[in-house]
C-alpha cells in the first residue's frame, strides 16, 4: 500500500454542488494532514491543515480526519469553476518523517 | 509577509551541464525543503534543510545536492544533467509543520 493514496480523477461536479475529495493513508503516516490546491502550471498552495480527529471548517472548505479508518477528506461546498485544479493530500511519515504527498485528484467544476 | 521566492523561474540546460537553483524562504522560517515534480512521478521529496544542516534526504542520486546559508536561503545543485531531470523544482519553507511553496523553477534539459 502506498503511504498516501488518492484517486487521480478527474472528478467532475456541476457548479454549486459539493465536491468530495478523498485520501487514505498507511500506518507509516502520522496524524497531521494537509490539503494543497495546485492550478495547472502553478505551485501547490496550502488550503487546509488538520491535526485531530473530526472536522475542520474554513469558509467553503471542510477537512475531515478519521483516524480509525485512516482517511482524510476535503469537502468543497458551492463549487465554482475557479475551484478546478488538482488537489494534493499530504501527511508526515516514513522512516525520516518527511511530508509525503499523494498523486493528487483533478477536480473539474462544470459551469 | 513576502512569500517564498525562487530563482530563476525558467531554465534551459543541455545534458551534462550543471545547474544551481535558489530559494529564499518566508521571513522567520528556518526549514527549507526541495521537491521535484514531474507528470509521471508527482511530487518527490529531495531534501530538507534546517539551520544550515540537512535534516532529511529523499531517494535521489548524489548528483542532487543542496545547502542552506545562515540567513536560511537555500540552493540546490544538479550536476551532470540528464534528460530525465526536466521537471518543476519546488522549494517550500516551513515553521512547525505547515509547508508553503514557492513558484518553482521549470528546468528543461535538452
Amino acid at each position: 500500500q502506498k503511504e498516501v493514496e488518492q484517486n487521480s480523477g478527474p472528478l467532475s461536479v456541476p457548479e454549486g454542488a459539493i465536491a468530495s475529495l478523498n485520501c487514505t493513508y498507511s500506518d507509516r503516516v502520522s496524524q497531521s494532514f494537509f490539503w494543497y490546491r495546485q492550478y495547472s502550471g502553478k505551485s501547490p498552495e496550502l488550503i487546509m491543515s488538520i491535526y485531530s480527529n473530526g472536522d475542520k471548517e474554513d469558509g467553503r472548505f471542510t477537512a475531515q480526519l478519521n483516524k480509525a479508518s485512516q482517511y482524510v477528506s476535503l469537502l468543497i461546498r458551492d463549487s465554482q469553476p475557479s475551484d478546478s485544479a488538482t488537489y494534493l493530500c499530504a501527511g508526515y511519515g516514513g522512516a525520516t518523517n518527511k511530508l509525503i504527498f499523494g498523486t493528487g485528484t483533478l477536480l473539474a467544476v462544470q459551469p | 509577509k513576502a512569500g517564498v521566492t525562487q530563482t530563476p523561474r525558467y531554465l534551459i540546460k543541455t545534458r551534462g551541464q550543471q545547474v544551481t537553483l535558489s530559494c529564499s524562504p518566508i521571513s522567520g522560517h528556518r526549514s527549507v525543503s526541495w521537491y521535484q515534480q514531474t507528470p509521471g512521478q508527482g511530487l518527490q521529496f529531495l531534501f530538507e534543510y534546517f539551520s544550515e544542516t540537512q535534516r532529511n534526504k529523499g531517494n535521489f542520486p548524489g548528483r542532487f545536492s543542496g545547502r542552506q546559508f545562515s540567513n536560511s536561503r537555500s540552493e540546490m545543485n544538479v550536476s551532470t544533467l540528464e534528460l530525465g531531470d526536466s521537471a518543476l523544482y519546488l522549494c517550500a519553507s516551513s515553521t512547525h509543520n505547515e509547508q508553503y511553496f514557492g513558484p518553482g523553477t521549470r528546468l528543461t534539459v535538452t
